[in-house]
């Protein structure tokens, strides 16, 4: 069964460095997602992507972050320069089509550290 | 802006036995899309039943379904014959047609299963 792939599954980094984590979404999906959990908490939206442009961010998502869909597979997010309350679960996630309820399909998630 | 309830952190059922989780959420939109996920403690995201405000019927997956009541914006998840498996935080989540994609997701219920 296809699924959504994440890499790496543990990141740690210094405050102030720059990380990329990278997702593979299942190969026909058109819409890719990335969502952020800090520890115990819920699961927040960051930005949504079609068409290799933003569809939507959320008020998290500022300038520190960017996404890229630098080939036909990857999806990535980069933290341009990391802060402490950077530290959190980031789930990928990747659907057919976006806004009409189909499922999402979420990645193991990337496990982010920063000291 | 749309917001999800789930006003129990954490709840318990025997084995076999039925449980039912709650999520209110509030929106002025006509249609959209509701979602219960499961999220054991690999972490993973895993989507356990969606429903489609325009769908009176209540959605059915096996043993869990879900009881929408769309006037009062209530969406129950009822797990019957719960099985150990079923120890998880599960997420109530909410997805806006016109917000590409965006899902809002409530807090969490700890739910565990005893033997």
């Amino acid at each position: 069964e296809p699924e959504v792939t994440q890499t790496p599954s543990h990141q740690v980094t210094q405050m102030g460095q720059e990380v990329i984590l990278r997702c593979v979404p299942i190969s026909n999906h058109l819409y890719f997602y990335w969502y952020r959990q800090i520890l115990g908490q819920k699961v927040e939206f960051l930005v949504s992507f079609y068409n290799n442009e933003i569809s939507e961010k959320s008020e998290i998502f500022d300038d520190q972050f960017s996404v890229e869909r630098p080939d036909g597979s990857n999806f990535t997010l980069k933290i341009r320069s990391t802060k402490l309350e950077d530290s959190a679960m980031y789930f990928c996630a990747s659907s057919e089509v976006g806004g009409s309820g189909n499922e999402q399909f979420f990645g193991p998630g990337t496990r982010l550290t920063v000291l | 802006a749309q917001t999800v309830t789930q006003s129990q952190p954490e709840m318990s059922v025997q084995e076999a036995e039925t449980v039912t989780l709650s999520c209110t959420y509030d929106t002025s939109e006509s249609n959209y899309y509701l979602f219960w996920y499961k999220q054991p403690p690999s972490r993973q995201m895993i989507l356990v039943i969606r429903q489609e405000a325009y769908k009176q019927q209540n959605a059915t997956e096996n043993r869990f379904s879900v009881n929408f009541q769309k006037a009062a914006k209530s969406f129950s998840l009822k797990i019957s014959d719960s099985q150990l498996g079923d120890t998880a935080m599960y997420f109530c989540a909410f997805m806006s047609p016109v917000r590409a994609g965006k899902s809002t997701f409530g807090d969490g219920t700890t739910l565990t299963v005893k033997p």
